[in-house]
């Protein structure tokens, strides 16, 4: 069954503290893996994009890794900012008869404080 | 902004009541996409239309009913909900059917009483 866990379902940190949210996934074929941030009231954005072959990516303050091997990924926030309290949500996307076809997770919550 | 807009933005209706949503994107691009998000579920993919033709019906109940009269405008169509239909809808827009990034509207918050 093609699942997307995010880890943890929320977290709470002071403004200025680093922190890495979890995703594991069972998604196959896997194609792509995406992070998005959503803001309360908004739409998701797409934060950092990763194809197979690649490991890492960064965004700014982002930053992404990808083990496809263990079928898991991070994100990973610096330096955080209170602009940064929104769910962050992984989508990992499978190849099928020649779309790519997403499974999002539930999303990690994240609330920074002053 | 990400170039996808919603109306209305909240949205409370009675169970016996007929409204429609609407998302326009003005991004050219050729897919287009219904999302319904639940409070502690993840998104659930709806709809896609490519080059306005139906796609993608991800089992959804008749009481939706999609409509893409061109590329750049998406509606759906509610009657006879159910208050467990109560969610945010996003509509998403990409450039091509291929699920390349997609740009998520602000969505319409849905109450069904």
């Amino acid at each position: 069954k093609n699942q997307v866990e995010q880890s943890p379902q929320s977290l709470i940190i002071l403004e200025g503290k680093n922190c890495t949210l979890q995703c594991n996934y069972t998604v196959s074929p896997f194609s792509n893996l995406r992070w998005y941030k959503q803001d309360t009231g908004r739409g998701p954005v797409s934060l950092t994009i990763m194809t197979f072959s690649e490991n890492t990516k960064s965004n700014g303050r982002y930053t992404a890794t990808l083990d496809a091997d263990t079928k898991q990924s991070s994100l990973h926030i610096t330096a955080s900012q209170l602009s940064d309290s929104a769910s962050y949500i992984c989508v990992v996307s499978r190849a099928s008869g020649g779309s790519y076809i997403p499974t999002f997770g539930r999303g990690t919550s994240l609330i920074v404080h002053p | 902004e990400t170039g996808v807009t919603q109306t209305p933005r909240h949205l409370v209706m009675g169970m016996t009541n007929k409204k429609s949503l609407k998302c326009e994107q003005h991004l050219g691009h050729n897919a287009m996409y219904w999302y319904k998000q639940s409070a502690k579920k993840p998104l659930e993919l709806m709809f896609v239309y490519n080059f306005k033709e139906q796609t993608e019906n991800n089992s959804v109940p008749s009481r939706f009913s999609p409509e893409c009269p061109n590329s750049s405008h998406l509606f759906l169509h509610l009657h006879t909900l159910q208050p467990e239909d109560s969610a945010l809808y996003l509509c998403a827009s990409s450039p091509q059917e291929v699920y390349n990034e997609q740009f998520f509207g602000p969505g319409t918050r849905l109450t069904v009483l």
